[in-house]
């Protein structure tokens, strides 16, 4: 069975600071990693995602992630923040995907920008 | 575009009353999504459709019941809740690439 695990549950930084929050997977087979963002009272919005290729991958609003398969991590970092970013952040792995998909979600790690 | 719509926004309803939740996309997408979420955890997965057909029920009790009419439509109808099925409810569906899945704003339901 796939799991994914968020090691920081919360993270605060200041403005213009980098970040990395951290996530680690565990999987027997092939994976498909996602980061989304979820900002209070909305739903979630796809950061990045890596399917194949390229193990640095670049998503919206400055994000980037490296996938590390010996490490099995996949590691979200922001070279500077800002207060815009603070909100809830998930990673998530794909399984089934012979039934449609069913993400797996890590416990999610709050970032808290402050000024 | 990659837009999920979801009706209605909030929803307030007793424990005897039915109601259903509404979930729409036109990115042409095969797969579609229900999932529940409490304050400050993860979205849990509840139903998936693939090509219209159910294909993941997660054990969800049967006061739950989804129905997906078309490849863009899918609802989630709700009859004899508990107090504790209160949540923020999401939708989303699934299209090329690993189905990436794209997320609607949910429904915050709350239930008396």
């Amino acid at each position: 069975a796939q799991s994914v695990t968020q090691l920081d549950s919360q993270v605060p930084v200041f403005e213009e600071a980098p970040v990395e929050l951290r996530c680690n997977y565990s999987s027997s087979v092939s994976v498909y990693l996602f980061w989304y963002v979820q900002y209070p009272n909305q739903g979630l919005q796809l950061l990045l995602k890596y399917l194949s290729g390229s193990t640095l991958v670049k998503g919206i609003n400055g994000f980037e992630a490296e996938f590390n398969k010996s490490q099995t991590s996949f590691h979200l970092r922001k070279p500077s923040v800002h207060i815009s970013d603070t909100a809830e952040y998930f990673c998530a792995v794909t399984q089934n995907y012979n039934q449609g998909g069913k993400l797996i979600f890590g416990q999610g790690t709050e970032l808290s920008v402050k000024p | 575009d990659t837009e999920v719509t979801q009706t209605p926004k909030h929803l307030v309803m007793g424990m005897t009353n039915k109601k259903s939740l509404k979930c729409e996309q036109h990115m042409g997408h095969r797969a579609m999504y229900w999932y529940k979420q409490k304050a400050k955890k993860p979205p849990e997965l509840m139903f998936v459709y693939s090509y219209e057909k159910l294909s993941i029920n997660e054990s969800v009790p049967s006061r739950f019941s989804p129905e997906c009419p078309n490849s863009s439509l899918l609802n989630l109808h709700l009859h004899a809740l508990q107090p504790e099925d209160s949540a923020l409810y999401l939708c989303a569906s699934g299209g090329q690439g690993a189905y990436t899945q794209y997320f609607g704003p949910g429904t915050r339901l709350t239930v008396l």
